[in-house]
């Protein structure tokens, strides 16, 4: 599997914009970026996802890098809500392609 | 529409016990996907199944566990002869067989072995 690389941890400040990077330099043609967010004591929540373009959703906003090689999850305005560990993984395409590999993600600590 | 619903929610079991954790999946979800994930790390994969079929099973211990989706009924990973390392949360995702490959997951179980 293509593996990412995130920060351990990142810290923000309620109601500001919080840009979580992701390194994927080994990701190929066939490989969606998918993220997801895990609340404390829960399973994970499907975040946004994206193949080439950049995303925007509800929840958050996704920039690919024009070559893949990384990615960004962009959270607006951060609230207290969004304090969570932030995954980011890859997928392929093939809808038969299984397992995900979830690294350690980001903790993102939200302060008021 | 229900989401993933896993059962229990948590499960105490003293050693050389057997655990058996459920995955209902959401409606119309043929694929199912296992996770363990130990305290104060990430998910990791264990298994792959569809209904009837194991896809692939490389994530999962060789001895002790085992997992199944039969044609009717939830997926079901089993737990022989538990040890205190196999204290973890169980994560079941499921997905329908056509669409962006985006799992949807349950709550999980907590196992806890004495």
């Amino acid at each position: 599997d293509a593996k990412t690389t995130q920060p351990n941890s990142m810290e923000s400040n309620e109601e500001e914009p919080v840009h979580l990077p992701c390194n994927h330099s080994t990701i190929s043609g066939t490989d969606y970026i998918h993220w997801y967010r895990q609340l404390p004591s829960q399973g994970p929540e499907y975040v946004i996802h994206g193949l080439t373009s950049n995303v925007n959703n509800r929840m958050a906003s996704l920039a690919i890098a024009e070559d893949r090689k990384s990615s960004t999850l962009i959270l607006h305005r951060a609230t207290l809500r969004d304090a969570a560990v932030y995954y980011c993984i890859l997928r392929d395409v093939d809808i038969g392609a299984g397992k995900s590999t979830f690294g350690d993600g980001t903790t993102l600590t939200v302060k008021p | 529409n229900a989401g993933v619903m896993q059962n229990p929610r948590h499960l105490v079991r003293r050693r050389g016990q057997e655990a058996r954790l459920r995955c209902s999946p959401m409606k119309g979800h043929s694929h199912v996907y296992w996770y363990r994930q130990l305290p104060e790390e990430g998910l990791k994969f264990m298994v792959y199944l569809q209904k009837e079929n194991i896809i692939d099973e490389s994530g999962m211990p060789k001895e002790r566990f085992s997992a199944e989706f039969p044609k009717e009924g939830p997926s079901i990973l089993r737990i022989q002869q538990v040890v205190r390392g196999d204290s973890a949360a169980y994560f079941c995702a499921s997905r329908p067989a056509s669409g962006p490959n985006e799992q949807f997951f349950g709550p999980g179980t907590r196992l806890t072995v004495l």
